[in-house]
């Protein structure tokens, strides 16, 4: 069974920093590009981040350019989003996405809480 | 305010045909292909439509995607109260990378 199983959320002040990691598992990681979702409550779905296969090439929407970095282990399976700098506005859900004809799976997704 | 537009809301009946809509561009689904992600609360969104009109194996016939230009559509025929849900359009971008639609929420009347 195909799962990614995403950890590293919680509650940040302002201007601190966070790591999602997300566990893959159940198919080939290495040839499969991968993506950041995120959902802010009660609101819309939200591309974050994109990797290609051998981390070679990225991509991220403008508002987390400079302040986020997204990166992957394929050899542990893995992939991962350094958050740093977060803003109240980065609150949300953050889903480890799998592109394989569009995204799919998602993760179950982990909290993000920026707060002062 | 989201690259993609769909309706904030649509309704039906039990058995009606319900369509909604994801309005776009030239540099997003007027380029390329749309993607539909249906969403129950609490839960994370799933893969609904691909590619404009193809569906994984899960889905039923009932759930058909078309375009016309910049505009993409998801049609729900024979409308279930399982049915009711959020929806969102997806597309790649030029400029912006993957965007969303606002989402649309479906309730079974």
């Amino acid at each position: 069974e195909v799962q990614l199983v995403e950890s590293g959320g919680g509650w940040v002040q302002p201007g601190g920093s966070l790591r999602l990691s997300c566990a893959a598992s159940g198919f080939t990681f290495s040839t499969h590009k991968m993506h950041w979702v995120r959902q802010a409550p009660g609101k819309g779905l939200e591309w974050v981040s994109f990797i290609d296969e051998n981390g070679t090439y990225k991509k991220d929407r403008d508002s987390v350019r400079g302040r986020f970095i997204i990166s992957r282990d394929n050899a542990e399976n893995s992939l991962f989003l350094q958050m740093n700098s977060l803003r109240d506005d980065d609150t949300a859900i953050y889903y480890c996405v799998r592109e394989s004809n569009g995204f799919d799976p998602w993760g179950q997704g982990t909290l993000v809480t920026v707060s002062a | 305010q989201s690259a993609l537009t769909q309706p904030p809301s649509v309704s039906g009946t039990p058995g009606q045909t319900v369509t909604i809509s994801c309005s776009g561009s030239r540099s997003n689904i007027g380029r390329d292909y749309a993607f539909w992600y249906q969403q129950f609360p609490g839960t994370a969104p799933k893969l609904l439509m691909y590619k404009r009109i193809y569906r994984p194996s899960w889905v039923p016939d009932r759930f058909s995607g078309s375009q016309s230009g910049a505009t993409a559509y998801l049609a729900i025929s024979g409308l279930r109260a399982e049915d009711e849900a959020d929806y969102y359009c997806a597309a790649w971008d030029n400029s912006l990378g993957w965007v969303f639609g606002g989402g649309t929420k479906l309730t079974v009347l």
